[in-house]
């Protein structure tokens, strides 16, 4: 169980193009996804916190309007990166929360992450 | 600020040891604390999760202290195997809120036979 999953796993695009990566949880529902980004041999960086229905909260200094969070059902949220550039380029990884194969419902179950290029 | 630290340099140990790795934080009080495990290009896994009120948890070769006097979480992984190499992170978590998860920057262990 507590199974999250992430598509695409990896994306290539043009600079100034959008990217919409998709976060879903398969097993349970998850009332809170959070989304992260990872540099190189650099730790999680959280991006924002979205509860489904609700609008996302960003972490300062992430920009809302470029990554642009829905959390449209309980298994489904998506970032999209809007208007790419290559300083976009890294990892991104989505996680979740909810009570999950009778885990505690604090715990972050993680997606597999995509791999951002931007050209 | 919020602060983490773990071990920044790499533990390398010989199989068959127990690996012990560090996890401090500054400057909050959380409610509880996890453990991950990340490979290289993948997300992480959740490994254990240790509350305030806990001195101590085990599963499996895994155990896990918190010392919420010294703000110390200690990891251990009992007869280590070349497949416990990767990178742990520690994520103490704060109370209210939506269980945000603050990182430490991860300890990689490399496990040689």
């Amino acid at each position: 169980g507590a199974v999250v999953s992430q598509h695409p796993s990896w994306v290539i695009c043009k600079s100034g193009t959008s990217v919409k990566i998709e976060c879903r949880s398969l097993d349970f529902q998850a009332t809170t996804m959070f989304w992260y980004r990872q540099f190189p041999k650099q730790s999680l960086m959280l991006m924002a916190t979205s509860n489904e229905g609700s609008k996302a909260t960003y972490e300062q200094g992430v920009e809302k309007d470029k990554f642009l969070i829905n959390h449209a059902s309980l298994t489904l949220s998506t970032l999209t990166v809007t208007s790419a550039h290559p300083e976009d380029s890294s990892f991104y990884i989505c996680s979740a929360t909810g009570l999950a194969g009778g885990g505690d419902q604090e715990t972050q179950y993680f997606g597999p992450g995509t791999r951002l290029l931007v050209l | 600020s919020q602060k983490i630290e773990q071990n920044s340099e790499a533990l390398n140990i010989q199989e068959g040891k127990t690996a012990t790795l560090t996890c401090n934080y500054t400057n909050y009080s959380p409610a509880y604390l996890q453990w991950y495990r990340q490979d290289p290009g993948r997300g992480p896994v959740f490994l254990l999760l240790i509350r305030e009120n806990e001195k101590e948890k085990r599963k499996e070769r895994l155990k896990v202290t918190f010392d919420t006097t010294l703000k110390q979480s200690l990891f251990h992984i009992t007869a280590s195997q070349p497949a416990d190499s990767a990178t742990y992170l520690c994520a103490p978590t704060g109370r209210g809120g939506y269980n945000k998860l603050i990182f430490g920057a991860g300890t990689r262990l490399a496990v040689h036979p």
